[in-house]
């Protein structure tokens, strides 16, 4: 799997949206750019993921950059329980893989 | 949506002791599951791949003697961390992907303490 680059952390002020970046400048054709989020204590809950257009779900909209070489995940108005920490992770969609996980941004959102 | 349950949340054991923890998928059958440890403010670290019906697969680094996986069923793989340590103190989690189609769940994790 292609490697991601992350901040280590990232403040944000409640309700206000929050940009999370990720590099991924070796990034392949078939792999997927899936976001993940672990709240403390608490085994790691699926975000978002997508490949080449722009995604958005309840939780949040994945902007993934033209060459693919980087993407933003978007939390359009942070709550106190946003605060996590982001994984973003390559991973070709074959089936039976597991994910390797990199360090993650630890989000802080203040009240 | 796909459940994964993960029992139990927290334990704490004595030196020497075996530990067994379970990972089940409460809503769809997963054919292949994975074992994840955690240590403080680290990120999580696979241990093994569990595919239902076979022999688990281990990372490099990981003792198979030690950490004993069995995915007997469809819905059930279990980690047991036999002769506990203090350094086998760890947040496990599992994780679970089920047929084509589903996303990846992971369980609620649990924190093991060997004193």
């Amino acid at each position: 799997d292609a490697k991601t680059t992350q901040p280590n952390s990232m403040e944000s002020n409640e309700e206000e949206p929050v940009h999370l970046p990720c590099n991924h400048s070796t990034i392949s054709g078939t792999d997927y750019i899936h976001w993940y989020r672990q709240l403390p204590s608490q085994g790691p809950e699926y975000v978002i993921h997508g490949l080449t257009s722009n995604v958005n779900n309840r939780m949040a909209s994945l902007a993934i950059a033209e060459d693919r070489k980087s993407s933003t995940l978007i939390l359009h108005r942070a709550t106190l329980r946003d605060a996590a920490v982001y994984y973003c992770i390559l991973r070709a969609d074959n089936y039976g893989q597991n994910f390797v996980f990199g360090p993650g941004t630890r989000l802080s959102v203040l009240p | 949506g796909a459940v994964v349950s993960q029992h139990p949340s927290r334990v704490i054991c004595k030196s020497g002791t075996s530990v067994k923890i379970e990972c089940r998928s409460l809503d769809f059958q997963a054919t292949t599951m994975f074992w994840y440890r955690q240590f403080p403010k680290k990120s999580l670290m696979l241990m093994a791949t569990s595919n239902e019906g076979s022999k688990a697969t281990y990372e490099q680094g990981v003792e198979k003697d030690k950490f004993l996986i069995n995915h007997a069923s469809l819905t059930l793989s279990t980690l047991t961390v036999t002769s506990a340590h203090p350094e086998d103190s760890s947040f496990y989690i599992c994780s679970a992907r089920g047929t084509p189609g589903y996303g990846y769940t992971f369980g609620s994790g649990t924190r093991l303490t060997v004193v």
